[in-house]
């Protein structure tokens, strides 16, 4: 079946803009989690749905970064007056529910801040 | 400090030699750990989830073992092969499934 997609692949924007990254999740998967990963660095925790229950927002570097996500459908990861710093991968994952069950990765979407 | 650390940053290695790279953490209390390849460009893909019981753990040519009481674990690369060339993050689950990555040990392959 279908693995999870993140769209689009590549973003380039100028610094001040706004950008809108999207997940798609593997049906059925209940728990979806972003990350961050920057050049050279691991990964790092943004913010994580499950279900219906309030997301785990405590990743999240400023609020500049807020994210959505309708029932257990697509998510969106929406960065505000972009800043150079926020230049990375950025990684969408589901899994099943959350706790022991495998996490199934996006292949990230690259934003680039100029 | 990181919470994980893991050990060699990078390592390149002859094909068809062994390898093993090093994860440790300080995290508690632990619910399971990780081991993921991540490919230049690609998302991360999972190798082994190990619980607190498990010792070790083999996916092919991967083996990965736990010694929950020093918070070590290490993946062991048998027969290593050029696609092995990857980042390998380790990923400890802990507490309210809270999540703590390693940097990740960057391997390279070469014939």
């Amino acid at each position: 079946g279908a693995g999870v997609s993140q769209s689009p692949s590549n973003k380039v924007t100028e610094k001040g803009k706004d950008v809108e990254l999207r997940c798609d999740p593997i049906s059925g998967h209940t728990a979806l989690y972003w990350y961050r990963q920057r050049l050279g660095q691991g990964l790092e925790f943004l913010i994580y749905f499950q279900g219906n229950s309030a997301p785990d927002k405590s990743g999240l570097p400023s609020d500049r970064f807020s994210a959505e996500r309708t029932g257990e459908s697509v998510s969106t990861l929406t960065i505000q007056r972009t800043q150079q710093e926020d230049s990375a991968v950025y990684l969408c994952a589901s899994s099943l529910a959350s706790g022991g069950y495998e996490q199934y990765f996006g292949p990230g979407t690259r934003l680039t801040v100029t | 400090k990181n919470q994980v650390e893991q050990s060699p940053q990078s390592l390149i290695i002859l094909e068809g030699k062994n390898c093993t790279l090093q994860c440790n953490y300080t995290v508690s209390p632990f619910s399971n750990l990780r081991w993921y390849k991540q490919d230049t460009g690609r998302g991360p893909v999972s190798l082994t989830i190990m619980t607190f019981s498990e010792n070790t753990k083999s996916n092919g040519r991967y083996t990965a073992t736990l010694d929950a009481d020093t918070k070590q674990s290490s993946l062991h690369i048998t027969a290593s092969q050029l696609s092995d060339s990857a980042s390998y993050i380790c990923v400890v689950i802990y507490g309210n499934n809270r999540l703590a990555f390693g940097k990740g040990n960057q391997v390279v392959v070469i014939p």
